[in-house]
This record gives structure tokens, sequence and C-alpha cells, in this order.
């Protein structure tokens, strides 16, 4: 899977948006572009997921680059509550065997939103 | 259920005992992840299940760890002689079918905080 980089913190205002960027220059065009969070404690929490047009769904946008090198995930009002850490994380999508059901975190982005 | 359920959410076992983590999957779900997080690490990949195929153990630490799903639902990690190394939270996760082929999501459950002291 493509390796992805991405700031280790970031802060944002309660309430404006949090735009948390991730680069993933050696994207292959079959890899999808997915976004987890996990709040302290507990357990990672799927976001949104896309491969090459912007998406938006309840949580969050998915803004992705036309060359794919690199996306934003964006939550349009930040609350206390979204402070956790951010994992964007690039996965092959093939209709053949090998190990790309797996999922590849790395350290992500601790958000964290202040009053 | 609505969600993955995994059971005990907490666990604090002397070391060299073994310990027994339990995770149902959501309903429908034919592939089944295990991950473990030690304090203040990232996601490690202990162990995939995919229906009836042989599963993908490469993520497994050592021969003390093992793992189970029987009748394409239910999964088991087992800790044999556990060591304080092994204290972390174990993560379990289904997907409705290989998500790599559909670009399904995988949810997660809560975890089993394991402490072996």
């Amino acid at each position: 899977d493509a390796k992805t980089t991405q700031p280790p913190s970031m802060d944002c205002a309660e309430g404006r948006a949090a735009n948390l960027p991730c680069n993933h220059s050696t994207i292959s065009g079959n890899e999808y572009v997915y976004w987890y969070r996990q709040i302290h404690s507990q357990g990672p929490q799927y976001i949104i997921h896309g491969l090459k047009n912007n998406e938006t769904n309840e949580m969050a946008s998915l803004i992705i680059t036309e060359d794919r090198k690199s996306s934003t995930l964006i939550l349009p009002h930040a609350t206390l509550r979204d402070t956790a850490v951010y994992y964007c994380i690039v996965r092959f999508h093939r209709n053949s065997g090998g190990s790309n059901y797996k999922l590849t975190f790395g350290k992500g982005t601790l958000l964290t939103v202040n009053p | 259920g609505a969600g993955v359920s995994q059971s005990p959410s907490n666990k604090v076992t002397e070391k060299g005992k073994d310990v027994e983590l339990r995770c149902d999957p959501i309903s429908g779900h034919t592939a089944l992840y295990w991950y473990r997080q030690s304090l203040g690490q990232g996601l490690e990949f202990l162990i995939y299940f995919q229906g009836n195929s042989a599963p993908d153990k490469s993520g497994l630490p050592s021969d003390r760890f093992s793992a189970e799903r029987t009748g394409g639902s239910v999964s088991t990690l087992t800790i044999q002689r556990t060591q304080q190394e092994d204290s972390a939270v174990y993560l379990c996760a289904s997907s409705p079918r290989l998500a790599a082929f559909s670009g399904n999501t995988i949810y997660f459950g809560e975890g089993s905080w394991l402490t072996v002291v």
C-alpha cells in the first residue's frame, strides 16, 4: 500500500472548519483514500473514503487533488467531540488476491479542538 | 447486534497465564480482523479471516498467539503464557465482504484492554 504522510498534530477552534492534510504521492490508480479517526480509548471509526472524486457525507468532506497525490479531510464545524487521532490510509482495490484487504495505519494526526 | 462486540472489555492477568479474547462481528460480515494497539502506539495488524479461506496470520507476533473463527462468525484470539509486553488493547473489526474488492469499510469494536502484571 502507498505510504501516507500527515502532520503529527493540529489545533482548531470550536465551530471552525478543520482541514486535515494528507500526502500520498506514490498512490496508484486503483488505490482508494480512506479516513478513520480514533477518539481516546475507543476503536477506530470510519469517516469517509474516495477514489478520485470529492466526497461528502454527514461527517466530513474529502477533497482529492486532480493528480491524486494529496487529499484533505474537512470537518466543516469542528466540535470538542471531534478531538481525536485522524488516520489517512490508502489501499488497493483490485479483483485479485494478495494482502490488499488490510488497513495499514500510520501515526495519524492528533486534532485538538479548543473551546 | 448493531456493531462489533468484544469481550471482556478489560482483563488483568498474571504473567504466564493464558487469556482468551472474544469477538462477535456484525451479522452477515464475512471478513474479520484482529489488530493490537499498545499504549501510545499505532494499530498493528495481527490476523485476518475471510469466509472459509485460510486466514492471513502474517501479523501474529509469536507462536504464543493464535486465533480461531468458528462457523464463519465468532472469533477467539488466544494468548498463551502471557508476557508483560502483551499488554495492549486488542481490537476486532469486520467488513461486509472482501473490502478491497469493493471499497467497503471496516468497522471496529471498542477493544479488549489486556494488562499483564
